[in-house]
């Protein structure tokens, strides 16, 4: 079965503080993998597209990289504003659903 | 307006009561999308249309009734419904059924 886990399940961190996301899947042939930011009270934003792993995007403090069994979003020195909860999703080949992640749930403090 | 709009934002009803989602997209994309989310738990995908097609329906009650009059709109018609059923409902669109899906700000539903 398709499946799509995150961890942690929140992260604290202070302003500055750099870290890591992971995103784990198990998919039969991985199509692309999404990540999104979500802030409290808002429909999800699209931030990056994987294809392949060794792939890497950036974006700001951001920066995906993907293997064949995950995925890490990278948050270089963080602020505040970047506080939010980060969704992986993935498509399987030979299928068109999209299968969430439960979240990272990200606070970094000032 | 500008990418994926919802109304009503938030929504109190019934369990009795009769009402309906609206979403709409201005992005040109070719493919709608439903989901439900609640507290800690994964998106869950409800329905998909594609070129106003019903390509997906994914076991979802029958007290929840899609329509998608063009590729542009997409509605949730909501009857009878159950407190559990309170939830984040999001709408979505791409363009096709492949990659990123680009999201409505969402409904918060609360049924009494």
């Amino acid at each position: 079965e398709d499946q799509v886990t995150q961890s942690p399940e929140a992260l604290r961190l202070q302003e500055g503080e750099s870290s890591s996301l992971n995103c784990s899947y198990t998919v039969s042939g991985l199509r692309g993998l999404f990540w999104y930011r979500q802030d409290p009270g808002k429909g999800p934003e699209f931030l990056f597209t994987l294809y392949s792993a060794g792939e890497e995007k950036e974006k700001e403090r951001l920066k995906a990289t993907l293997t064949k069994k995950e995925s890490f979003l990278h948050i270089t020195a963080p602020k505040p504003e970047d506080s939010a909860t980060y969704l992986c999703a993935v498509q399987a080949s030979g299928g068109f659903k999209t299968i969430f992640g439960a979240g990272t749930r990200l606070f970094v403090k000032a | 307006e500008t990418g994926v709009t919802q109304t009503p934002r938030h929504l109190v009803m019934g369990m009795t009561n009769k009402k309906s989602l609206k979403c709409e997209q201005h992005l040109g994309h070719n493919a709608m999308y439903w989901y439900k989310q609640s507290a800690k738990k994964p998106l869950e995908l409800m329905f998909v249309y594609s070129l106003e097609e019903r390509v997906e329906n994914n076991s979802v009650p029958s007290r929840f009734s899609p329509e998608c009059p063009n590729s542009s709109h997409l509605f949730l018609h909501l009857h009878t419904l159950q407190p559990e059923d309170s939830a984040l409902y999001l709408c979505a669109s791409s363009l096709g059924r492949l990659g990123e899906q680009y999201f409505g700000p969402g409904t918060r539903l609360t049924v009494t």
